[in-house]
């Protein structure tokens, strides 16, 4: 089975530009997560959609943004970037069966870098 | 909200000897406790999971243990190997929603 994959795996911008990642997940994780890894952060959640509605969502502002499809697959959006956005962007799904918390399983991420 | 604290942030052993790296946790809702592996260019992999209903898991060389009064756990890998070096996460969670610990780098002396 195709584990999650991530487009792009790169991605270099400036600052003020907006840029758009996407997420698929595991065939049949209907549960989608996102989370921003930084050296001086660590790993952070951004937010997590299920059945195209966001469920969850962290401490990040307002330019964090996502979506997810009716195919579970999930975009997320930062809007007028700044330096500090440079990050690997993780995504990961889960099945979420029955209301306990499931395995998350992750993407290889994409590393985004702003100039 | 939940709050995960996790030590050492480094650790180097020699191959063939244990490693372990702690964790504690804050919200006494959080049921869900993963460790993930996470290698240079790659996304955290998942190693071994336990949840609150359970003091103990063990997956051949890798093993966990929660202390739920105590809030804490840890992560044991035995018989420690090369390929065992990288950088491990633990997290917690009580719902759709990990929060990790700020990570431990292993190093395997050979």
């Amino acid at each position: 089975k195709a584990g999650v994959t991530q487009t792009p795996r790169y991605l270099i911008k400036t600052r003020g530009q907006q840029v758009t990642l996407s997420c698929s997940p595991i065939s049949g994780h209907r549960s989608v997560s996102w989370y921003q890894q930084t050296p001086g952060q660590g790993l952070q959640f951004l937010f997590e959609y299920f059945s195209e509605t966001q469920r969850n969502k962290g401490n990040f502002p307002g330019r964090f943004s996502g979506r997810q499809f009716s195919n579970s697959r999930s975009e997320m959006n930062v809007s007028t970037l700044e330096l500090g956005d440079s990050a690997l962007y993780l995504c990961a799904s889960s099945l979420f069966l029955a209301g306990d918390q499931e395995t998350q399983y992750f993407g290889p991420g994409t590393r985004l870098l702003v100039l | 909200g939940e709050n995960v604290e996790q030590h050492p942030s480094t650790l180097s052993v020699q191959e063939g000897d244990s490693a372990v790296i702690k964790c504690t946790y804050s919200d006494s809702a959080s049921n869900y406790f993963p460790w993930y592996k996470q290698e240079l260019g790659k996304g955290p992999q998942l190693i071994i999971d336990i949840r609150s209903n359970v003091g103990e898991k063990k997956d051949q060389r890798i093993a966990v243990t929660l202390n739920k009064t105590a809030k804490h756990f840890s992560l044991h890998i035995t018989e420690t190997q090369p390929e065992d070096s990288a950088v491990y996460f633990c997290a917690a969670s009580p719902i759709e929603k990990l929060t990790f610990g700020t990570g431990t780098r292993l190093t395997i002396i050979p």
